[in-house]
């Protein structure tokens, strides 16, 4: 098993510019998640999926979009790339509603995006 | 004030001390959990707890619900160990707030 895989790795943007990362996990899980991680400040929800067709804002959502395509796949979209979200991205997924009763969250290696 | 706070910032200890990381949250939660992000950037869980007491080798993580105090352990230290350690509070839904993490270098 993959886990959670995201792609690209890095990226540099242009201000204006358009991209979409990608995220993909092959666990079966229902909850999907993005987060931004800024250097002295904790991991922040950018938008939140708990089941396919489903997505729901975060902390932090202005700027971006988001697409859960299927239950495998949760896609984040910068129409507009701005100076202000150069970050790392991360992805995760959970099996939320859990049945186990423990319910861990499963990250993405994380993509850095700089935004020129 | 964030809800969640973690102490210290910064760590660093001798191959084989005994370290504690604290965290204190203002929020009611319905777990608490712990993680660690390696030098490289990739996160994975340690722990996750409501009650009591969790061990896993030689880390421990204990919560008190009434102080709204949690505290990561680890025994024996090991410069793999170095790392960020990061709490996180659980609410109703599965949405988890972070703390900014502790870097924690241990030293041979």
């Amino acid at each position: 098993n993959a886990g959670v895989t995201q792609t690209p790795k890095f990226q540099v943007l242009k201000t204006g510019q358009s991209m979409t990362l990608q995220c993909a996990q092959d666990m079966n899980h229902n909850s999907m998640y993005w987060y931004r991680q800024d250097p002295g400040m904790g991991l922040r929800l950018i938008y939140y999926s708990a089941s396919e067709g489903t997505t729901d804002k975060g902390e932090v959502p202005n700027g971006y979009n988001v697409s859960r395509l299927n239950k495998r796949e949760f896609s984040l979209r910068l129409e507009s790339a701005a100076p202000s979200q150069t970050s790392v991205y991360f992805c995760a997924s959970s099996e939320y509603p859990e049945t186990s009763g423990y319910n861990e969250q499963f990250f993405g290696p994380g993509t850095r995006l700089t935004v020129l | 004030k964030n809800e969640v706070e973690q102490s210290p910032q910064n760590l660093t200890a001798q191959e084989g001390e005994f370290i504690t990381i604290n965290c204190s949250y203002s929020v009611g939660i319905s777990a608490l959990h712990w993680l660690q992000q390696h030098p490289g950037g990739g996160i994975v869980s340690l722990f996750m707890l409501s009650s009591g007491k969790k061990k896993h080798g030689r880390l421990i993580a204990t919560i008190n619900i009434q102080e709204k105090h949690s505290s990561l352990h680890i025994t024996a230290s090991h410069p793999r160990d170095s790392a960020v350690y990061i709490c996180a509070a659980r609410g109703a839904v599965d949405k988890l707030i972070f703390g900014t993490g502790t870097r924690l270098q241990v030293f041979p």
